[in-house]
């Protein structure tokens, strides 16, 4: 089973600003990685999909990188509705294991 | 519009079983790959179990595995998630789950249904 580790547990930073939230996998995993936003009270939304190809819809702002086993999130000028819990989750093979979640606070 | 409805969550006690069940519309439900993902109280996202578009191919988490099955029917376009031997740690919101096409990624969630396992 691959296991995804995100770092940092929760992350404090003000509007305006840049965030970068990470995901390391415990193997390569061809780039099959997946981030999504969650909200209290919310199913999670998919917002990158296959490291950095944004989903329908989402904003500019959402970018992925990464490749092999190391892969991140930046959010370049973080709004209001931004502030979530972000997951990162590989599909390269079963069972899609997730990483812990990244908090993002103000 | 994509819509996944999923019923059947609610109080068993340990060692019950519950069945899930997600009604699925606005889309070819027999073209995509599906999961059940499940979200404890304040904890995480743990995926639990997923099938293939056909139903031929199915994976559990080794959390459930031996204890829950997945399955799916086509012609209802219906998901549906059996567990038994419950146990409190299984107290969750469970959320059905639809895959990109061709993409293991999740593209549409289900608001989820809460199963509670307690004497």
């Amino acid at each position: 089973e691959i296991v995804m580790t995100q770092s940092p547990a929760t992350l404090s930073v003000s509007a305006g600003e840049r965030a970068t939230l990470s995901c390391r996998a415990s193997q390569s995993i061809n780039s099959k990685i997946a981030w999504y936003q969650q909200k209290p009270g919310q199913a999670p939304r998919l917002l990158i999909f296959g490291a950095s190809t944004r989903a329908t819809g989402i904003p500019a702002r959402f970018s992925g990188n990464g490749s092999g086993t190391e892969f991140t999130l930046t959010i370049s000028s973080l709004q209001s509705e931004d502030f979530a819990v972000y997951y990162c989750q590989h599909y390269d093979n079963w069972p899609h294991t997730f990483g812990q979640g990244t908090k993002l606070e103000i | 519009e994509v819509q996944l409805a999923e019923s059947g969550g609610g109080l068993v006690q340990p060692g019950g079983s519950l069945r899930l069940s997600c009604a699925a519309s606005g889309f070819t439900f027999s073209t995509h790959a599906m999961s059940w993902v499940r979200q404890a109280p304040g904890k995480g996202l743990e995926w639990i179990s997923g099938i293939t578009a056909d139903g031929v191919h199915t994976k559990n988490a080794d959390a459930v595995k031996g204890r829950f099955t997945i399955s799916r029917d086509n012609s209802r376009n219906t998901l549906f998630l059996q567990m038994d031997s419950l146990r409190a740690e299984d107290t969750a919101v469970y959320y059905c789950s639809k895959q990109l096409w061709g993409v293991g990624a999740i593209d549409f969630w289900g608001q989820g249904t809460l199963v509670t396992v307690s004497p």
